[in-house]
């Protein structure tokens, strides 16, 4: 299984609303990341966990919360977001974690493509 | 300055003709790494080719190759016989230092494959 999953492909949110971006992955990698992605743009990293610890945090708003339940699986909690953050969210994963091979490519998922009224 | 140079905003190929898309990296790093991605208009972001900045071979995958350029810090991206389904965003991007995997990307150039 060389794939990353992300649910839903599809989300719309009031400013007031609580929701969550999941993303999973059973290639045994030990690290992953959130991307998100304006339009016409390259993706901007987020926060990357490494042994499903938070290793990097991009100065993210706090309004974005990151979860890392287990090795498979990574979670991005929002809540009280801006139209401004309406973009396309990738989560991406990586063998060896963060300080591992140096060979290390970036499997990606398809994206979540989220709209924020 | 900008660590990954993609200067081409847009490129126009027709079917079965080869196409190379540029970019340029800027990096004190003795170890290294380039990658080229594909993204298509659904969103996802396809991994398509790395090179090693050790490597002394051009990599290649299918019909993509890399055209590695160490001293001129260039790592450009050859499809050979373009296809309609190459139609997409193509980002370069590099990871520096022995290990780390965290990436930066380019701006991307849009590919626009003709019949």
């Amino acid at each position: 299984d060389t794939e990353v999953t992300q649910t839903p492909k599809h989300l719309v949110m009031g400013m007031t609303n609580k929701k969550s971006l999941k993303c999973e992955q059973h290639m045994g990698h030990r690290a992953m990341y959130w991307y998100k992605q304006k339009a016409k743009k390259p993706p901007e990293l987020m926060f990357v966990y490494s042994y499903e610890k938070l290793s990097i945090n991009e100065s993210v708003p706090s309004r974005f919360s990151p979860e890392c339940p287990n090795s498979s699986l990574l979670n991005l909690h929002l809540h009280a977001l801006q139209p401004e953050d309406s973009a396309l969210y990738l989560c991406a994963s990586s063998r060896g974690g963060l300080a591992g091979l140096s060979y290390n490519e970036q499997f990606f998922g398809p994206g979540t493509r989220l709209t924020v009224l | 300055a900008q660590k990954i140079t993609q200067t081409q905003p847009g490129m126009f190929v027709q079917e079965k003709e080869a196409v190379t898309l540029d970019c340029t990296y800027d990096t004190s790093d003795q170890s290294y790494g380039l990658f080229w991605y594909k993204q298509p208009s659904s969103g996802e972001m396809i991994f398509l080719i790395y090179q090693g900045s050790y490597d002394e071979q051009n990599a290649t995958e299918g019909r993509y190759s890399l055209n590695f350029q160490k001293a001129r810090k260039s790592a450009n991206l050859v499809i050979s016989a373009s296809q309609l389904g190459d139609s997409a965003m193509y980002f370069c991007a590099m990871r520096e230092g022995r290990g780390y995997s965290t990436l930066t990307f380019g701006k991307g150039t849009m590919l626009l494959v003709s019949p």
